[in-house]
């Protein structure tokens, strides 16, 4: 069964833009989280989604926002880029909520 | 959320098991022990997972002691592959505010040839 997938795989922006990534869940997997993975902070958690609702969110400003679709994937928006955006950008997929989470290979974000 | 507390650093040499420890004093009745691990610039891999008994995977062993305030992952035959940052984390997953994976600073595994 092929994991989790996530594109793009880097991208670089410059500050005031806005960014999309998106992630592909493993096939069957209800639920999608995303994480936020820097030197600094660690890996903190953004958002989870299910039945194209999110259902929990993490610690951070609305300019972080994300979507789940009726296919179970799901992408996550970040406007008016900031330079302490870049960092790596994990998506995590579930059966269900609740469930063990399969992490994505990353989008490695780079602000400038 | 219970914290969890790691060693920052321990080796082990190829072949032996690997040992790591955690302790979660205050893990509450319906809080599930995670471990995850990360290997260099990529997605944190899910190991296993447990409440109160002991757990075993093709992966690796889960000992949680009896009053549930420490546990221990064992890879029975250490490779040079097991290199990673291993993450011991506490999870409820009946409460939306405490489901999400909280990562910690984890333990730096490295295997030695």
């Amino acid at each position: 069964k092929a994991g989790v997938t996530q594109t793009p795989r880097y991208l670089i922006k410059t500050r005031g833009q806005q960014v999309t990534l998106s992630c592909s869940p493993i096939s069957g997997h209800r639920s999608v989280s995303w994480y936020q993975q820097t030197p600094g902070q660690g890996l903190q958690f953004l958002f989870e989604y299910f039945s194209e609702t999110q259902r929990n969110k993490g610690n951070f400003p609305g300019r972080f926002s994300g979507r789940q679709f009726s296919n179970s994937r799901s992408e996550m928006n970040v406007s008016t880029l900031e330079l302490g955006d870049s960092a790596l950008y994990l998506c995590a997929s579930s059966v269900e909520m609740g469930y063990e989470q399969y992490f994505g290979p990353g989008t490695r974000l780079t602000v400038t | 959320d219970a914290k969890t507390t790691q060693p920052p650093s321990m080796d082990c040499a190829e072949g032996r098991a690997a040992n790591l420890p955690c302790n979660h004093s205050t893990i509450s009745g319906n809080e599930y022990v995670y471990w995850y691990r990360q290997i260099h610039s990529q997605g944190p891999q899910y190991i296993i997972h447990g409440l109160k008994n002991n757990e075993t995977n093709e992966m690796a062993s889960l000992i949680i002691t009896e009053d549930r305030k420490s546990s221990t992952l064992i890879l029975p035959h250490a490779t040079l592959r097991d290199t990673a940052v291993y993450y011991c984390i506490v999870r409820s997953i009946l409460d939306t505010g405490r489901r999400a994976l909280t990562f910690g600073s984890g333990t730096r595994l490295q295997v030695q040839p």
